[in-house]
């Protein structure tokens, strides 16, 4: 079955330092689909970035890459040069095709980032 | 560029109530996705929708049912509200229900079941 895994409940970086956050995943599925999403406190998800199981390359939106080890099955998210409004939730996600041909996207339970000046 | 819009945007209700949450998703977007999340949690999946037809079912309670109507908005029926009801819910739209397609997320729904 699919599964996401974020293996951090909560995170401190220092404004203007990079942080990883760990994402590992499990299917057996050859086409799906990584996500990161950023939910601050007032509730919104926020699409960040997208790496396909196709894609060789690392996605990269901005300040934000995403570390995709295909063997590993891992889809860390680095954000570099943190900011004090980047501290909220952060969400790692995965869509699959499941048996009636449609999407499905899962998340992982989460990693909070707390930005510290 | 438009969004997905959700309303209401906050509801409260007492148990046993009913309540209605609405989602008209992006412009030619013909797959709408609904998820909850309570206090603390990761996004739960609830139900689907791809061309007005249930495309796929998750852990969704008797209590609520879901549809989607011919202008592609979907709504979320929850009857006999429990207080465990409370939580945000996402409605979420894509562009054909492609693995690899991105979802679009609503503001999110907040309900409080008093």
């Amino acid at each position: 079955a699919q599964k996401i895994t974020q293996t951090q409940p909560g995170m401190f970086v220092q404004e203007k330092e990079a942080v990883t956050l760990d994402c590992t995943y499990d299917t057996s599925d050859q086409s799906y689909g990584l996500f990161w999403y950023k939910q601050p406190s007032s509730g919104e998800m926020i699409f960040l970035i997208y790496q396909g199981s196709y894609d060789e390359q690392n996605a990269t939106e901005g300040r934000y890459s995403l570390n995709f080890q295909k063997a590993r099955k891992s889809a860390n998210l680095v954000i570099s040069a943190s900011q004090l409004g980047d501290s909220a939730m952060y969400f790692c996600a995965m869509s699959f095709m499941f048996s009636g041909g449609y999407n499905k996207l899962i998340f992982g339970a989460g990693t909070r980032l707390a930005v510290h000046p | 560029a438009a969004g997905v819009i959700q309303s209401p945007r906050h509801l409260i209700k007492e148990k046993r109530e009913t309540a209605t949450l609405k989602c008209y998703p992006i412009p030619r977007h013909d797959t709408v996705y609904w998820y909850q999340q309570g206090p603390g949690q990761d996004p739960q999946f609830l139900i689907s929708f791809y061309e007005k037809m249930q495309s796929d079912k998750g852990s969704i309670p008797d209590r609520f049912s879901a549809q989607q109507f011919s202008d592609y908005h979907s709504e979320l029926n929850m009857s006999s509200l429990e207080l465990g009801d409370s939580a945000l819910y996402f409605c979420a739209s894509s562009l054909e229900p492609e693995p690899t397609g991105e979802l679009f997320f609503g503001e999110g729904s907040r309900l409080t079941v008093l």
